[in-house]
């Protein structure tokens, strides 16, 4: 069965510190991936989806990247933290088509 | 632009009731997922629907898309405290074009 992992679960940042989340995907081959930000108890915004390793699309431009090393790897990063950058940031895969999400548990970032 | 609105936002019942909850749209979407979410956790795939005026029943829970494929409403019949969560609406507009609703939290007091 299809699993996906995400670290670290909360996270503590000054501003102006770097960010590196990091989600892995175990038992399936060549997934979509995805990035999405979601604001206290509210809706998901899509940052960053990806098809192929070194295939990456941004649908809000940011203070945020997001790369592809390996098949089942995505990452998301930043140079400078925001405060606004702050956030449930979770991490997901679907099939081919994109049309049905598996979600990882999330990373709660904090940036004081 | 928010493309899917959920109502209410928020909803508090006694144990026993029944509920609905809404998802609208102007736009029309190839289906229409959804998601449960528990607070630290991820959102976990309910149902999916594709057809207009398609009904899914999963137990206690009745799904349903419009007949125009643009909203969508969740019943939950003798709600249960384990249903307590964010429920949130997605639509699908093709490959890898899937947004999501505003929400709606619910919480059931026992």
């Amino acid at each position: 069965s299809q699993t996906i992992h995400q670290w670290p679960a909360t996270l503590v940042q000054p501003v102006g510190s770097p960010l590196s989340l990091e989600c892995t995907v175990e038992g399936t081959s060549n997934p979509n991936l995805y990035w999405y930000r979601q604001a206290a108890g509210r809706g998901l915004q899509l940052l960053f989806y990806s098809v192929g390793i070194g295939q990456i699309s941004s649908e809000v431009p940011q203070n945020l990247s997001a790369s592809r090393p390996q098949d089942r790897q995505f990452i998301l990063s930043s140079k400078k933290l925001l405060l606004s950058d702050s956030g449930f940031y979770l991490c997901a895969w679907s099939g081919y088509r994109g049309e049905k999400l598996f979600f990882g548990s999330g990373t709660q970032l904090s940036v004081l | 632009t928010q493309l899917l609105e959920q109502s209410p936002q928020f909803l508090s019942i006694q144990e026993g009731e029944n509920l609905t909850v809404y998802c609208n749209s102007s736009s029309v979407f190839s289906s229409l997922q959804w998601y449960r979410q528990e607070p630290g956790e991820g959102p976990v795939l309910l149902v999916t629907v594709v057809t207009g005026g398609e009904v899914k029943k999963l137990k206690r829970l009745t799904f349903q898309f419009g007949d125009a494929r643009k909203d969508s409403s969740l019943h939950i019949t003798a709600a249960q405290t384990g249903d307590t969560g964010l429920y949130l609406c997605a639509g699908g507009l093709g490959a890898n074009n899937l947004f999501f609703g505003t929400g709606t939290r619910l919480t059931v007091i026992p």
